[in-house]
């Protein structure tokens, strides 16, 4: 099974500053990364597919980079409604995993 | 719009049985893989099931080989999931999802709680 380790595991930030997320992977996952958003008592939304291409409706601010093991999410200026859980998933292997989260938290 | 509504959850035994089903709309629902992902209290997602278009494939997470089937009816637009054996660590909120993966739609949850 392929595990995926999310830092920071809480990210303090004020809004309007840059946030940078990692995920790394214990094995290649190529480009097969995702990153979800998930709101409080909301269920998760798409943000990145494929390492790097937003999905549908995603504000440009959020980008996704990396290939193999490392993989970044920024979200380039953190707004009001970015304060949540980010989760990467990869689908080279079943089952596809989940990393266990980074909480973006308002300073 | 997409829809995908789940129902089905609730409180169950320790060794008792459930069976989850997502009711899809506002997509061709024969054209997509379709999965199962759920989500302890407090606790991160961890992938359950899928299972292609047409049946022919599913997969399954470790933890639930044996005890939960997924299953699909395409007339009736719908996603199930028939858990038996239910255990105390079964106990989360449980998402139907569209895709394999990348999930572009999720549903709302249904709970379930495996307590005696």
């Amino acid at each position: 099974e392929i595990v995926l380790t999310q830092s920071p595991a809480t990210l303090s930030l004020s809004p309007g500053e840059r946030a940078t997320l990692s995920c790394r992977a214990s094995q290649s996952v190529s480009s097969y990364l995702a990153w979800y958003q998930q709101r409080p008592g909301q269920a998760p939304r798409l943000l990145i597919y494929d390492a790097s291409n937003r999905a549908t409706g995603i504000p440009a601010r959020f980008s996704g980079s990396g290939s193999g093991t490392d993989f970044t999410l920024t979200i380039s200026s953190l707004e009001p409604e970015d304060f949540a859980v980010y989760y990467c998933q990869q689908r080279s292997d079943w089952p596809f995993t989940f990393g266990p989260g980074t909480k973006v938290d308002i300073k | 719009e997409v829809q995908l509504v789940e129902s089905g959850g609730g409180l169950v035994q320790p060794g008792g049985s459930l069976r989850l089903s997502c009711a899809a709309s506002g997509f061709t629902f024969s054209n997509f893989w379709m999965s199962w992902v759920r989500q302890a209290p407090g606790k991160g997602l961890e992938w359950v099931a899928n299972i292609k278009q047409d049946g022919s494939e599913k997969y399954y997470v470790d933890s639930v080989k044996g005890r939960f089937t997924i299953s699909r009816d395409n007339a009736k637009n719908s996603l199930y999931l028939q858990m038996n054996s239910l255990r105390a660590e079964d106990t989360a909120v449980y998402y139907c999802a569209r895709r394999a993966s990348p999930i572009d739609y999720w549903g709302q949850g249904t709970l379930v709680t495996v307590s005696s």
